[in-house]
């Protein structure tokens, strides 16, 4: 069976700080791995996604996620926060065999970012 | 710009009242999927569907949910009768390939049941 955690259901950080939200997963085969992002009244984008390969993996606005086998992590992180970064983070895996096409995702993480 | 469209965006209604929810996806797109989001639950699946047949309905309550893919250029998702329990924002997401796990959703439609 396929489940993700995020560990934090808050996070606030200052602008200009780094960013860390913290996310674990279970996955009965190899998994593909994803962050989701949804501001405020919005639909979720796709943040970033693992699947093969290169272990780390990264946005296009500086966000960065690796995949830890050895910890089952998928953490997210940003060197330096900015005011536009406030939104809600969720961490998701995606199913397989017969539950190919679901993904499971985890509860979210709010992210605030202070000026 | 291709974007998934829900329609409506915002809806009030009396418990007992038919809803209907609309959404249009991305054209191309061959799998859609319809998401309950709640403060309680989170984000739930409700079904998807994947060149229009469903491919997994057991997040709806059956009794009186309902969802179809008239045509590849829209999905339904009809709520009969309902309930306050079943005020939520309701997503629709569609996607290129079934697996991949990346989504395109809507901006959801905001249902209120008083």
């Amino acid at each position: 069976a396929q489940s993700v955690t995020q560990l934090d259901s808050h996070v606030s950080v200052s602008e200009g700080t780094p960013v860390l939200l913290r996310c674990n997963y279970s996955s009965s085969y190899s998994p593909s791995l994803f962050w989701y992002v949804q501001h405020p009244n919005k639909g979720l984008q796709l943040l970033l996604k693992y699947t093969t390969g290169a272990t780390l993996v990264k946005s296009i606005n500086g966000f960065e996620a690796e995949f830890k086998k050895s910890e089952t992590s998928f953490h997210l992180t940003k060197p330096s926060a900015h005011m536009s970064d406030a939104a809600e983070y969720f961490c998701v895996v995606s199913g397989r065999g017969s539950t190919l096409g679901r993904l499971y995702f985890g509860r979210g993480t709010q992210l605030t970012v202070w000026p | 710009d291709a974007r998934v469209t829900q329609t409506p965006r915002h809806k009030v209604t009396e418990m007992g009242q038919e809803v209907t929810m609309r959404c249009q996806p991305i054209l191309g797109h061959n799998t859609v999927f319809w998401y309950r989001q709640t403060m309680m639950q989170g984000l739930e699946l409700l079904a998807y569907f994947r060149n229009r047949a469903p491919l997994d309905d057991s997040g709806m309550p059956k009794d009186r949910f309902s969802a179809e893919m008239p045509d590849a250029t829209l999905a339904t998702l009809k709520i009969q009768p309902s309930e306050p329990r079943d005020s939520a924002v309701y997503f629709c997401a569609s996607g290129l390939v079934l697996g991949s796990g990346e989504l395109f959703f809507g901006e959801g439609s905001r249902l209120t049941v008083l």
